[in-house]
């Protein structure tokens, strides 16, 4: 069964913390994602990243920087945690799109989510 | 902008009726659009998917309608289940890898 494992389900962080939060994904996916979600304003993407190494913005990046040094890990740091990064954070994976034709080329698999409060 | 959108965040429909689900979307470049089902503590799951070249496809009790004159997806459940409460979300293909989403509809199941 493909899987997309978030290393932690529930952490809670002080405010000015370095948090890591980390992704790992078992299906040799080229794309991975970061999402944060809140009530009222669904899925927001922080980040996204094409390829090892390779990563963009995506709508709301500040606060937050990523890390893909391996293909099946996408890491999201907050350098210095606040409160209202308060969030549920969600990591999904999927093939390259550019992989034209192939069923399922744009579906994304996410994993079950990592709930951070900073106080 | 860029933006992904739905009409009612919570949706209560009878058990046994039909739901039916809305979504605005207003990139018009975009492709393809796939529809997510996130049940309570789990991340979304995909449900069904339509790209730009077609205006409806079915799978199994499951209906997603592309309207793309007016921007708007719209998914159909038949004979909602007690199984089928959850947050629905749209989501839109930017380019090659950029998907986007909307805020999502909470779906109650009335007995």
């Amino acid at each position: 069964d493909v899987k997309v494992t978030q290393s932690s389900r529930y952490l809670v962080k002080r405010t000015g913390e370095k948090v890591f939060l980390e992704c790992v994904q078992d299906m040799d996916h080229e794309n991975m994602f970061w999402y944060r979600q809140d009530p009222g304003l669904g899925l927001r993407l922080i980040y996204f990243s094409y390829d090892v190494k390779m990563k963009e913005k995506g709508d709301i990046p500040e606060g937050y920087s990523v890390s893909r040094e391996k293909k099946e890990r996408f890491s999201l740091i907050l350098e210095s945690a606040s409160t209202n990064q308060t969030s549920m954070y969600l990591c999904a994976s999927k093939t390259s799109g550019r992989l034209a034709g192939i069923p399922g080329a744009n579906v994304l698999t996410f994993g079950a989510g990592s709930r951070l409060t900073v106080l | 902008g860029e933006s992904v959108g739905l009409h009612l965040p919570t949706l209560s429909v009878q058990e046994g009726d039909n739901s039916i689900i809305n979504c605005a979307y207003s990139n018009s470049a975009s492709d393809y659009f796939i529809w997510y089902k996130q049940e309570s503590g789990k991340g979304p799951q995909f449900i069904i998917d339509i790209r730009s070249n077609m205006d409806k496809r079915q799978g199994q009790r499951v209906t997603v309608l592309l309207n793309k004159t007016v921007k708007h997806l719209s998914l159909q459940i038949a004979a909602t289940q007690p199984g089928d409460s959850a947050v629905y979300f749209c989501a839109e293909n930017i380019g090659d890898d950029k998907i986007i989403f909307g805020k999502g509809t909470r779906l109650h199941i009335l007995p």
